[in-house]
């Protein structure tokens, strides 16, 4: 079975850092890849997604992620976090059906 | 408004009680999903729908079960809850795979407290 692993549980930044979540899956195959963000109190919302194509994805919010097939890693960037982002973000992989989902990373922003 | 609800948004039920949380959405996706969210698992797939009629289990589907009679909605039960199932409950929704943007799209959630 695929799985997904986020080694980084809780990250804590000042604001204009740098910021790097790594998210690293299982399957060899052909998949989907997306990462997700949820605000204190709020639904998931997409961030970005890999199809295909440009390995280097932007999404929003000033958000990007590379794709490395020879890693199976998926890592989300931003390189300067805003207070704003404080969050949990959450890295998915999509083989066929439903999502894989990590069990998630706690970005705390001190202002 | 489109888009994707629940309900309810919160609940507390006893252990042993029988409740549904209901999903409901108006894009006519094919797919729907119910998740749960617990801390350090992020979140679980419990059950999952292609489409009317169509279920299948997902991770975690013990003490569950869903039902799918129209496109749009997709409930929930737990026939006899118990404290285990104490979660926050995702309901989802998306095309299938292939489908330009065939992203899924989360509704508010469902937190349940079972005591």
């Amino acid at each position: 079975a695929q799985s997904v692993s986020q080694h980084n549980h809780h990250v804590i930044l000042s604001e204009a850092a740098s910021l790097e979540l790594g998210c690293n899956y299982s399957y060899g195959g052909t998949v989907n890849l997306f990462w997700y963000v949820q605000y204190p109190g709020q639904h998931l919302q997409l961030l970005l997604k890999y199809f295909s194509g440009d390995p280097l994805v932007k999404g929003i919010k000033g958000f990007e992620a590379e794709f490395i097939k020879s890693k199976f890693s998926f890592n989300l960037r931003k390189p300067s976090v805003q207070w704003s982002d404080t969050a949990e973000y959450f890295c998915a992989v999509r083989l066929r059906r439903a999502l894989t989902f990590g069990s998630g990373t706690r970005l705390q922003v001190q202002p | 408004d489109a888009g994707i609800t629940q309900s309810p948004r919160y609940k507390i039920t006893e252990t042993g009680r029988q409740v549904t949380l209901m999903c409901h959405q108006t894009w006519s996706h094919s797919y729907m999903f119910w998740y749960r969210q617990d801390l350090g698992h992020g979140l679980r797939l419990i059950y999952y729908s292609a489409a009317a009629d169509i279920t299948d289990k997902g991770e975690v589907p013990d003490g569950y079960v869903v039902s799918r009679s129209k496109t749009e909605n997709f409930p929930l039960t737990l026939e006899s809850a118990t404290r285990s199932q104490t979660s926050v409950y995702f309901c989802a929704s998306s095309e299938p795979q292939g489908i330009p943007h065939g992203e899924q799209y989360f509704g508010p959630g469902t937190r349940l407290t079972v005591t």
